[in-house]
């Protein structure tokens, strides 16, 4: 079975300085990693998704993910934040055969004060 | 327009109450899902279809019965209501049911059982 651990639940910051929400993975198979973020009473939103390839992945928003195989993670960065990027971030993992079956981690709320 | 939209969005229920929530997607996929996230934002696949068949079943109890009457819908009917069915029920879908697939989520429907 595979697993994500986000270490940080809530990580705070201020408006244009970078940051890095870390995402950890288990799995005896190979995976997909995805992160998604959720803003305030809304649903999910894909940020970005590693399938294969080059391990720095970019997304949304100005947001990019780097797959670390060796150190089975996938950690989220952005140079510089903005006020609307607060909102809660998920990673999730599926592996990468078979049915569609995402394993989400418990998320890391990003919180940018001006 | 809503890609994938759900009804209600906010459900306010008593114990041992009978409940539904409709899913529809235009996006037109062919597999749906219900997720639900608890009170600590923890998403956890319940039930997936893929044209109208189920194909994951999380061993959710058999008080929740999902119905999908065609590829665009997938309704989630809860018998018998516990508190601790609380939750928010994200559905969503994807084209393929297959890994890797990106899935995109609805906004959520809050149901509190009191």
């Amino acid at each position: 079975a595979q697993s994500v651990t986000q270490l940080d639940s809530q990580v705070p910051v201020f408006e244009e300085a970078p940051v890095e929400l870390r995402c950890n993975y288990s799995s005896s198979v190979s995976v997909y990693l995805f992160w998604y973020v959720q803003y305030p009473n809304q649903g999910l939103q894909l940020l970005l998704k590693y399938l294969s390839g080059s391990t720095l992945v970019k997304g949304i928003n100005g947001f990019e993910a780097e797959f670390n195989k060796s150190q089975t993670s996938f950690h989220l960065r952005k140079p510089s934040v903005h006020i609307s990027d607060t909102a809660e971030y998920f990673c999730a993992v599926t592996k990468n055969t078979g049915f569609q079956k995402l394993v989400f981690g418990t998320g890391t709320r990003l919180l940018v004060s001006p | 327009d809503t890609a994938v939209s759900q009804t209600p969005k906010y459900l306010v229920t008593q114990m041992g109450n009978d409940k539904s929530i409709k899913c529809e997607q235009n996006l037109g996929h062919d597999t749906m899902y219900w997720y639900k996230q608890d009170s600590k934002k923890f998403l956890k696949i319940m039930f997936s279809y893929n044209n109208k068949e189920l194909i994951i079943n999380e061993t959710v109890p058999n008080r929740f019965s999902p119905k999908s009457p065609d590829k665009a819908h997938l309704n989630l009917h809860i018998n018998s209501l516990e508190l601790g069915d609380s939750a928010v029920y994200f559905c969503a879908s994807s084209q393929g049911d297959t890994s890797g697939n990106t899935i995109y989520f609805g906004e959520g429907s809050w149901l509190t059982v009191v």
